[in-house]
């Protein structure tokens, strides 16, 4: 059973860099039939796609955050990773990883981590 | 982009139907059939409960079905029970090369 789990530091100072790691247990982010992604959810707010990437390095992001973000992944390790840079307020949520179809379930965030609660505040 | 459309809420009593709306555009919904939807527990992981707008992933309740037509997608979930309750949001590929969530849903069962 596939399972995510993100990791990060909780809490970020104003114009820092947030810095997050998903680790994949129980399967290779290299399978060619998925993506991988990072969803986000402000308190009260609702679900906002930040970007994903294909195993070969494909990656893409939302236009709104695509000048401060970059997403990285480390195959041997399992893991990939999320940087966040000039962080504010308005940063602060929950952060997902998840799975995202590829040869089916196109598109679908099918497996999610638990999430991870990032506060940024000086 | 714009999130996609949703209401902000809808209810329903036990037993009943209920129809959530997604509406986009033509270069997301209206020109993909990569249309997802989502449960979500507050507190909890969101659960993909239809893929590509109308499959179900295996242990999904067949009480829940997804449609499409033009710009708008839905979601209807029929026989209502007390542990549908919770908030929904549809998600889109889009022809930016992007997703879109919807703005999500809240179903109080009555």
């Amino acid at each position: 059973q596939l399972q995510l789990q993100e990791s990060g530091p909780g809490l970020v100072k104003p114009s820092e860099t947030l810095s997050l790691t998903c680790t994949v247990f129980g399967g290779s982010i290299s399978n060619s039939n998925y993506y991988w992604g990072w969803i986000r959810q402000p308190p009260g707010e609702g679900l906002e796609w930040i970007g994903s990437f294909y195993y070969t390095g494909n990656t893409y992001y939302n236009p709104s955050l695509k000048t401060r973000v970059t997403i990285s992944v480390d195959t041997s390790k399992g893991q990939f990773s999320l940087k966040l840079n000039s962080v504010t307020a308005a940063d602060t949520a929950v952060y997902y990883c998840a799975r995202q179809g590829f040869s089916s379930r196109y598109y679908a965030f099918d497996i999610w981590g638990q999430g991870t609660m990032i506060t940024v505040s000086s | 982009q714009s999130a996609l459309t949703q209401p902000a809420s809808v209810s329903g009593s036990p037993g009943q139907s209920i129809t959530i709306s997604c509406t986009g555009t033509n270069s997301d919904v209206g020109d993909y059939n990569f249309v997802s939807w989502y449960q979500h527990h507050p507190g909890k992981v969101p659960k993909l409960m239809i893929y590509e707008v109308s499959n179900r992933p295996s242990g999904v309740s067949n009480r829940f079905s997804g449609s499409k037509s033009g710009d708008t997608a839905s979601l209807t979930i029929s026989g209502l029970q007390a542990e549908d309750e919770a908030d929904y949001y549809c998600s889109s590929y889009t022809s930016a090369n992007t997703h879109l969530f919807g703005t999500g849903t809240k179903v109080t069962v009555l």
